[in-house]
């Protein structure tokens, strides 16, 4: 079946402009969660969204970062006036409700983010 | 609070060789681990997790990892290594009352024909 599908796989933006990263979960995952992979620096949680529960978002960096997830499908993180800290890739991952059952998380391919 | 800690940036193996990628975690309460691999330019791929039970525990492409309690360690093995193998790997640690894993830095596992 599909995978977690992410757009764009690469994006190249000037500093201070707005991005979107765009991330379709697994059909049936209830969980979703955002990353940012630094070169070295592993994965650093962003946000997390379960069903229709209020989204955690205890990860975001500043205030310029935001996302949503409209009909508990896709997602939207968006970056407002991009810095060149931003640059790293933006991983999306899904899973089954996680609830107390630890459900491993499938990941999307990625969007390479470059600001320049 | 939860932290995993993997303290080898890189591991170099021979074809053929066992291999260990070493994982370390803390938490408050009942740990949940898991393994990931990332190739090049690829999203991360699951391999295997703990849950409760045998401390042994069975995943993909014939790795294995062992949970030790008293050492708080869940180290990623696989008897035979092959050049395919070579890939980022990922420790992750979610306690039971978290929804949410932390994931190690990662370590690079490379092997040598």
């Amino acid at each position: 079946g599909a995978g977690v599908s992410q757009s764009p796989s690469n994006k190249v933006t000037e500093k201070g402009k707005d991005v979107e990263l765009r991330c379709d979960p697994i059909s049936g995952h209830t969980a979703l969660y955002w990353y940012r992979q630094s070169l070295g620096q592993g994965l650093e949680f962003l946000i997390y969204f379960q069903g229709n529960s209020a989204p955690d978002k205890s990860g975001l960096p500043s205030d310029r970062f935001s996302a949503e997830r409209t009909g508990g499908s896709v997602s939207t993180l968006t970056i407002q006036r991009t810095q060149q800290e931003d640059s790293a890739v933006y991983l999306c991952a899904s899973s089954l409700s996680t609830g107390t059952l630890p459900y491993e998380q499938y990941f999307g391919p990625g969007t390479r983010l470059t600001v320049t | 609070a939860q932290s995993v800690a993997q303290p080898e940036d890189q591991v170099n193996v021979a074809e053929g060789n066992p291999l260990t990628v070493k994982c370390t975690y803390s938490v408050s309460g009942n740990p949940y681990l898991f393994w990931y691999v990332q190739y090049p330019n690829r999203g991360l791929q699951f391999l295997l997790k703990y849950i409760t039970g045998d401390n042994l525990v069975k995943g993909s492409y014939g790795f294995e990892a062992e949970f030790n309690k008293s050492q708080t360690s869940f180290h990623l093995k696989k008897p035979s290594a092959l050049v395919s193998d070579s890939a980022l790997y990922f420790c992750a640690v979610r306690d039971g009352g978290s929804y949410i894993p932390t994931f190690g830095r990662g370590t690079s596992l490379i092997v040598h024909p």
